[in-house]
């Protein structure tokens, strides 16, 4: 089975904070994506990256910037967190097939 | 730009009955879709996927059916039970060679025991 990690599943933070937000997967994907879901809008894709050291913004990357140092991990940085930042944040990785399997989620707070 | 929506944004069936969830998709290029289910504070789960030259798909207590011709996705799923009970996303890959998916914004399915 396909397993991807996230490094907290709920995260409290203060305005102005730096935030890391860590993705694992253990299958050797190519391709990692970084997701925030709010209630009414859907998954929002914020960057991508096809390979190691590779990253493409998505639709909403203003505020955010990824690292991808390692093909196993994604990691997601809020350089300076904001309140309209406070939403669930899900990592994915695929393959071959556009089929992507989601992490559980980190609820971030920001207050 | 491509749209993926949901003819309904909830779906309340009888425990045992069968579900039909739909979504309607606008890219006719999209040659791939997936269908996922998401239980409260979990990520999404693969459930099923369809390529664009298939009509219809069947797993274990689930199919998928598409129509190309009206640009519109549907998951069945048999004899519904209580743990079916979460949001289904469907999602489309509306470019060839690329993962890039784009979801809808979901449907929740309730079991009424």
């Amino acid at each position: 089975d396909v397993k991807v990690t996230q490094s907290s599943r709920y995260l409290v933070k203060r305005t102005g904070e730096k935030v890391f937000l860590e993705c694992v997967q253990d299958m050797d994907h190519e391709n990692m994506f970084w997701y925030r879901q709010d209630p009414g809008l859907g998954l929002r894709l914020i960057y991508f990256s096809y390979d190691v050291k590779m990253k493409e913004k998505g639709d909403i990357p203003e505020g955010y910037s990824v690292s991808r140092e390692k093909k196993e991990r994604f990691s997601l940085i809020l350089e300076s967190a904001s309140t309209n930042q406070t939403s669930m944040y899900l990592c994915a990785s695929s393959y071959t097939r556009p089929v992507q399997y989601f992490g559980p989620g980190t609820r971030l707070t920001v207050t | 730009g491509e749209s993926v929506g949901l003819h309904l944004p909830t779906l309340s069936v009888q425990e045992g009955d069968n579900s039909i969830i739909n979504c309607a998709y606008s890219n006719s290029a999209s040659d791939y879709f997936i269908w996922y289910k998401q239980e409260s504070g979990k990520g999404p789960q693969f459930i099923i996927d369809i390529r664009s030259n298939m009509d219809k798909r069947q797993g274990q207590r689930v199919t998928v059916l598409l129509n190309k011709t009206v640009k519109h996705l549907s998951l069945q799923i048999a004899a519904t039970q209580p743990g079916d009970s979460a949001v289904y996303f469907c999602a489309e890959n509306p470019q060839t060679g690329a993962n890039n998916l784009f979801f809808g914004t979901g449907t929740r399915l309730t079991v009424i025991p």
